[in-house]
Parts: structure tokens; sequence; C-alpha cells
């Protein structure tokens, strides 16, 4: 089994709408991260959490917020998406313990806004 | 701030060629550097890793030194496969900077044709 997951994988979805990704970790980290990838940008960092009642913006927080449930458990929300929100998105896991920040990624979901 | 710039692709080789993808930095701190691959459909995966000066990580073939003199990773493979086709992103993670996060570049996607 994966050891990060994200839900759903595909959504087309319209302006406006309010849009949940669900991130679910196994690996016992306490840092999570969202990213989106756009086409010759890399990764940009959304927010992130070095645990549960820590939450920080990234560098393109506006139009996004997060809930970190459970130390396993990280969900981004659009409150009402635009179509350049269209994009595909990362969760990804760290371990603070380790000597560097290898980040370990979910499989990406794949969200488009009309 | 933190800043990576690698090579625009895509980079089309045949098989058995010679790969090089150039990576520069710019870092507050004195960072690890990765290079992460992705596989068509796939989420991140890391590649190779260097935490400090002239540390060369090595995976799969592929090999890439820490050059702190030049601010430099570039990756590098003797022979590459069909199976190496991808993107390849180049990444920082500065632990004096704030969240010690990871800063990507803008990716590079690699086409090996047989």
């Amino acid at each position: 089994d994966a050891d990060v997951t994200q839900t759903p994988r595909n959504r087309i979805t319209k302006t406006g709408k309010r849009i949940m990704l669900e991130c679910s970790q196994t690996k016992g980290h306490d840092r999570m991260y969202w990213y989106r990838q756009d086409p010759g940008l890399g990764l940009r960092l959304i927010y992130y959490s070095f645990d549960v009642k820590d939450i920080n913006k990234g560098e393109i927080s506006d139009g996004y917020s997060v809930s970190r449930q459970a130390q396993a458990k990280f969900s981004l929300s659009l409150e009402s998406a635009i179509p350049n929100q269209t994009a595909l998105y990362f969760c990804a896991t760290s371990d603070s313990g380790a000597p560097y920040n290898e980040q370990f990624f979910g499989p990406g979901t794949r969200l488009t806004v009309l | 701030g933190d800043s990576v710039t690698q090579m625009e692709g895509p980079v089309t080789l045949s098989e058995e060629a010679f790969l090089t993808i150039n990576c520069t930095y710019t870092a507050t701190g004195y960072p690890s550097l990765f290079w992460y691959v992705q596989y068509p459909g796939e989420g991140l995966q890391l590649l190779l890793k260097a935490t400090k000066a002239d540390d060369k990580g090595s995976n799969k073939g592929f090999e890439a030194t820490y050059r702190k003199e030049t601010t430099s990773f570039h990756l590098e493979k003797g022979s590459v496969q069909v199976s190496d086709s991808a993107v390849y992103f180049c990444a920082l993670s500065d632990q004096a900077a704030a969240g010690n996060k990871l800063t990507f570049g803008g990716g590079t996607r690699v086409l090996v044709k047989p």
C-alpha cells in the first residue's frame, strides 16, 4: 500500500465551487506539505504543517486553506475555485528527526476548474 | 530568497546516450541538495541527494556532485535507457530558511528514444 495517498486523483469542477483535496499518510511523519505543479514552474509550496497545531503559509497560499485533522491527515480546500487553480496538486511528508529534509510525495490530484 | 535554476527541456536523447541536466542554486545558508524524478502519471520520487560540499549522490546510474564553489548540482548519467524518460527536478532544502522547506527548480523533461 502507498505510504502517502491522495483523494481524489482527478477532479473536474466549475468556477465558484468549493473543493477539498485530502491527503493521508502512514509513514508516521510529523510534517506535511501541499504543493501545486504547473508546467515549467516546478512545484510551488501552498501550505505546510510541522505538527497538528502548527500550520504555515507557503509562497502561494492565496485562495487556499488547509486543515490538519490529525498527524496523518492534511486537507487542502479551495473555497471558491477559479480557472487559474487548474493544476496538479501534490501532498508530501517529511520527518523532522531526519538529518535532511527528504520529502515523500503522494501520487497527485489533477484538478480542472472550468 | 532561495532559488533553483535548471535547464529547460525537453531534452531528447537516443538510448545509450550521455545525459547531463544542469542545476544551479542560491541559498542563504548551507543547503542539502536533491534530485527528484517524476515518471509519467506518478508523483515525485527522490532520485539522489547530497548534504555537504563535494558529496556525490548516486542512484540507478545517475550521479550528481555538490559543488559549493560553483553553487551547482548537475545530474549525469552515462548511458540512458527508454525507462529514464521522465521529468527531473533539482531541489534544495535550506535549514537556515524558515520552515526548512524544499525549493524546486522548474523541472526538465527528458525523452529517451529507442
